[in-house]
């Protein structure tokens, strides 16, 4: 089955900072998407995209499907960013998410 | 516009006492329903996923099992609690008509045996 590795593990930033993270998958994918769950244990919806790039605010995402990766910006990040934020990506019905990078943006 | 719904919120259980935990999803039919589980602290691991009414299609062997008694219910049970099966459950959906769908969560059910 098709494998999906995100980075870093773990992310510590300091209000304002960028942020850059990466997922990267195993076989060629019809649907990714990106979700940030905050520490209520909401899952939210940021992107979905399977190819090319979207913005959204202070976030943008990128996936390169050729190349088997997707990379989720933040920029002037904020205390609320603060989660772990989730690649999940899939052929058919079923979603396989990486194991997630933890975000901590301190004031 | 479409949304769903997870009840209840948080639950407390003694070890060999029954579960029931309700999704609904409304503004859509025919979807395809999910239930997911995190580990506190872990990744996301499918339980159960259901293309339509009575169809489940099983993940993972447990303690637990899933029905789909309507087109937009999904439900989730088990007969015994065991300690391991203490987690956060999350129901999800997708348009059932393509796989090219985005997949939406509802806010979870935390659930502690004890």
């Amino acid at each position: 089955g098709i494998q999906v590795e995100q980075s870093p593990p773990d992310l510590i930033l300091q209000e304002g900072a960028n942020s850059t993270l990466r997922c990267n998958f195993s076989d060629s994918v019809n649907n990714l998407q990106w979700f940030h769950q905050n520490p209520w244990g909401q899952l939210i919806n940021l992107f979905y995209i399977p190819s090319g790039t979207k913005q959204n605010g202070r976030l943008s995402a990128t996936t390169v499907a050729t190349e088997r990766y997707s990379l989720l910006y933040i920029s002037s990040s904020q205390t609320t960013d603060s989660g772990v934020y989730f690649c999940a990506v899939t052929t058919a019905l079923i979603l396989i998410f990486g194991q997630g990078t933890t975000l901590q943006v301190k004031p | 516009s479409q949304t769903i719904h997870q009840w209840p919120a948080t639950l407390v259980q003694p070890v060999g006492s029954p579960l029931s935990l309700e999704c609904t999803v409304e503004g859509t039919s025919n979807p395809n329903l999910y239930w997911y589980r995190q580990a506190a602290g872990r990744g996301l691991q499918l339980l159960f996923y259901s293309v339509g009414i009575g169809q489940i299609s099983s993940e993972v062997p447990q303690n637990l099992s899933a029905s789909r008694p309507q087109d937009r219910q999904f439900i989730l049970s088990s007969k015994k609690l065991l300690l391991s099966d203490s987690g956060f459950y999350l129901c999800a959906w997708r348009g059932g008509s393509s796989y090219n769908s985005p997949l939406h969560f509802g806010n979870g059910t935390r659930l502690t045996v004890t």
